[in-house]
C-alpha cells in the first residue's frame, strides 16, 4: 500500500537547523510531488512547500522562503525537508504528503514532532 | 493573497446533519478538498474535488460547492465523525487551507 513513513522526533535549540525526512513507499516516487504541511500545537495546518520528485523543481510559501529546503533522493525513494534558523514558534508537527492527481494530499506521513527549546 | 474562512466549531446532534462551511471569494471556481484530522492523527482526505468520495469513506460524507461556499455535509452524524475538518485550495501553485473546524457530535 502507499506509504509514507518520517523519521523521529528532534528536539533543536533556537538557531540551529532541523531536516526531517519522507520515506515513500508503494507507488512509483518520481510521478508524484511530496509536500511539507505543519501544525503547531493546538492549531491548524499551515503548506510550506512542495518538490517536484520527479525533476526537483520546488516552491515555497512566502512565509518560509530563504528558511526551507525541501530536497529528494530518488534512489532511496525519500524526501526531505530542512528548516533552518529555529525560533520556538517552528515548535510543531511537520507533515509530508503525496500529492495526488495533481490536486489533493493523499495520503501523509505519520508526523514529526520538532520540539525547539533552549 | 487568498483566503478560506471556515467557523471555528460546529455541533451535531448523534445521528443528525452536519453541516461545515468554507468561504472564498468565487470559490465555486476552484477546487476544494475537505480533510479529517482526529486526535493525534495525521488528516485524512475525506473529499477531493468538491464533491468525490475516496474509496474507504462512508457515503454519509458529501460535499457540495457553489458562489463563494463550499460545504462538507454529514448525514447521520457518529461519535466517531467527532474530529477536526480543513478545506483545502490551490491559489497560484501554493496549497490554501482553511483554519479548521472542531465537529462536536452531542
Amino acid at each position: 500500500q502507499v506509504q509514507l513513513v518520517q523519521s523521529g522526533a528532534e528536539v533543536k535549540k533556537p538557531g540551529a537547523s532541523v531536516k526531517v525526512s519522507c520515506k515513500a513507499s508503494g507507488y512509483i516516487f518520481i510521478n508524484n510531488a511530496v509536500h511539507w504541511v505543519r501544525q503547531a500545537p493546538g492549531q491548524g495546518l499551515e503548506w510550506m512547500g512542495w518538490i517536484n520528485a520527479g525533476n526537483g523543481n520546488t516552491k515555497y510559501s512566502q512565509k518560509f522562503q530563504g528558511r526551507v529546503s525541501i530536497t529528494r533522493d530518488t534512489s532511496a525513494t525519500t524526501a526531505y525537508m530542512e528548516l533552518s534558523s529555529l525560533t520556538s514558534e517552528d515548535t510543531a508537527l511537520y507533515y509530508c504528503a503525496r500529492e495526488w492527481n495533481y490536486d489533493w494530499f493523499d495520503p501523509w506521513g505519520q508526523g514529526t514532532l520538532v520540539t525547539v527549546s533552549s | 493573497s487568498y483566503e478560506v474562512t471556515q467557523p471555528l466549531s460546529v455541533s451535531v446532534a448523534l445521528g443528525q446533519t452536519a453541516r461545515i462551511t468554507c468561504g472564498g471569494t468565487n470559490i465555486a471556481n476552484k477546487n476544494v478538498h475537505w480533510y479529517q484530522q482526529k486526535p493525534g492523527q495525521a488528516p485524512v482526505v475525506v473529499i477531493y474535488k468538491n464533491t468525490h468520495r475516496p474509496s474507504g469513506i462512508p457515503e454519509r460524507f458529501s460535499g457540495f460547492n457553489s458562489g463563494n461556499t463550499a460545504t462538507l455535509t454529514i448525514s447521520r452524524a457518529q461519535a466517531g465523525d467527532e474530529a477536526d475538518y480543513y478545506c483545502q485550495v490551490w491559489d497560484s501553485s501554493t496549497a490554501i487551507f482553511g483554519g479548521g473546524t472542531k465537529l462536536t457530535v452531542l
